[in-house]
């Protein structure tokens, strides 16, 4: 199976921060990564698709981008609505797997 | 607008079988693959399940091989996840998803496996 891992696990940070996730495949998976954002108590929202690609309707704050096997999540100035834990997916081979998350929290 | 609505979620003893059902609409349902997602109480999504456009090819996680059977009825928009042996460690939030890729995802069923 395809490990992913994340980092960090949990970050604290204010509005208008730049903030960045990284996820790191245990093997390669081309750019079969999504990103999601599932903020409390609330249904997980896809962001980012093909590594790079954003979902339509999701603000341009929100990036990603891949180095190999390692991808990043960027939110390029935080705000309010930001503040949620957000997960990595690989689709390339079974089983997909996700990563364990990124919780962000306020300063 | 694609919707999902899941159903079938309940209280369950160990042991015991559930059904769960997705009634999708606003999208060509027959032209996508299908998903099964779910979240245990507190913790990170779980991939479960997923099922070829026409239902000729299915996966599984291991953990579910053998109990649980992903299947669609294309004809009444529909995705199926049918759950048996249940286990404590069953019990999440099962979310139905669209693709591959996850893009779209319903509001979930609760799942409560407990004696």
């Amino acid at each position: 199976d395809i490990q992913m891992t994340q980092s960090p696990s949990a970050m604290s940070a204010s509005v208008g921060d730049r903030v960045t996730i990284t996820c790191r495949a245990s093997q390669g998976i081309s750019n079969s990564l999504a990103w999601f954002q599932q903020r409390p108590g609330k249904v997980p929202k896809r962001l980012i698709y093909a590594s790079s690609s954003l979902q339509n309707g999701v603000p341009p704050r929100f990036s990603g981008s891949a180095s190999g096997t390692e991808f990043t999540l960027t939110i390029s100035s935080l705000q309010p609505e930001d503040f949620a834990t957000y997960y990595c997916l690989q689709h390339k081979s079974y089983p997909f797997t996700f990563g364990p998350g990124t919780k962000v929290d306020i300063k | 607008e694609v919707q999902l609505v899941e159903s079938g979620g309940g209280l369950v003893q160990p042991g015991g079988s559930l059904r769960l059902s997705c009634a999708a609409s606003g999208f060509t349902f027959s032209n996508n693959w299908m998903s099964w997602v779910r979240q245990a109480p507190g913790k990170g999504l779980e991939w479960v399940a997923n099922i070829k456009r026409d239902g000729g090819e299915k996966y599984y996680v291991d953990s579910v091989k053998g109990r649980f059977t992903i299947s669609r009825d294309n004809a009444k928009n529909s995705l199926d996840l049918q759950m048996n042996s249940l286990r404590v460690e069953d019990t999440a939030v099962y979310y139905c998803a669209t693709d591959g890729g996850l893009s779209y995802w319903g509001q979930g069923t609760l799942v409560t496996v407990s004696s």
